[in-house]
């Protein structure tokens, strides 16, 4: 199965500030099938991003989604007090999916 | 408003079985490819099982074939999850969740609405 290795672990950031988010793969990831999820304490996530670069019905384009093979990015570019939480990216090239261990976005 | 409510949670020893149960509302079910995915508690997301819209394909992690089993009933608007021989491992929300439709396959799929999650604990 591929292993999806986020980083970093922790952000610390500023609102107002851009937020660079990686996740890399140990094999390259079929068609760009990549997502990137948003959690926040105690709900479900919430989709971001698919396909690597395209934004799901209703997120800010502030979020954007980049890279291709083992190597992807999610890049917010002015950071929302409502965006502080953990994001998550997800490879669907091959079965079974997988999940990267997260990022925390903390205010700093 | 598209709706996805989990049930059937709880306390069960090791080894002893659960049933979940998933209810949508507000889309056409028996169109839509479905999941569990998990989450052990201060940990990340590992899916867990997967279902054609139709019910007549299954899929599963290495970590829960043969002990759980996945289901649905299209004409109840409702998804399972019948977990037996559960170990301590396995505690953990147990989310649903929906196959984003034309993304990826019915076994590999990403997914576009999540419910708010069923806590399964097991432990003597």
């Amino acid at each position: 199965e591929i292993v999806l290795t986020q980083s970093p672990g922790t952000l610390s950031s500023s609102p107002g500030e851009r937020a660079t988010l990686s996740c890399g793969a140990s094999q390259s990831v079929s068609s760009s099938y990549l997502a990137w999820f948003q959690q926040k304490v105690g709900q479900a996530p919430r989709l971001l991003i698919y396909g690597a670069s395209s934004r799901a019905t209703g997120i800010p384009d502030r979020f954007s989604g980049s890279g291709s093979g083992t190597d992807f990015t999610l890049t917010i570019s002015r950071l929302e007090p409502e965006d502080f939480a953990v994001y998550y990216c997800q490879q669907y090239g091959s079965s079974p999916v997988t999940f990267g261990q997260g990022t925390k976005v903390e205010i700093k | 408003e598209v709706q996805l409510l989990e049930s059937g949670g709880g306390l069960v020893q090791p080894g002893g079985s659960l049933r979940l149960s998933c209810a949508a509302s507000a889309f056409t079910f028996s169109n839509y490819a479905l999941s569990w995915v998990r989450q052990a508690p201060g940990k990340g997301l590992e899916w867990v099982s997967a279902i054609s819209s139709s019910g007549n394909r299954a899929y599963y992690a290495d970590s829960v074939k043969g002990r759980f089993t996945i289901s649905r009933d299209n004409s109840k608007n409702t998804l399972y999850l019948q977990m037996n021989s559960l170990r301590a491992e396995d505690t953990a929300i147990y989310y649903c969740a929906r196959k984003l439709l034309g993304v990826g396959t019915d076994a590999a799929p990403v997914f576009d609405y999540w419910g708010q999650g069923a806590l399964v604990t097991v432990s003597s």
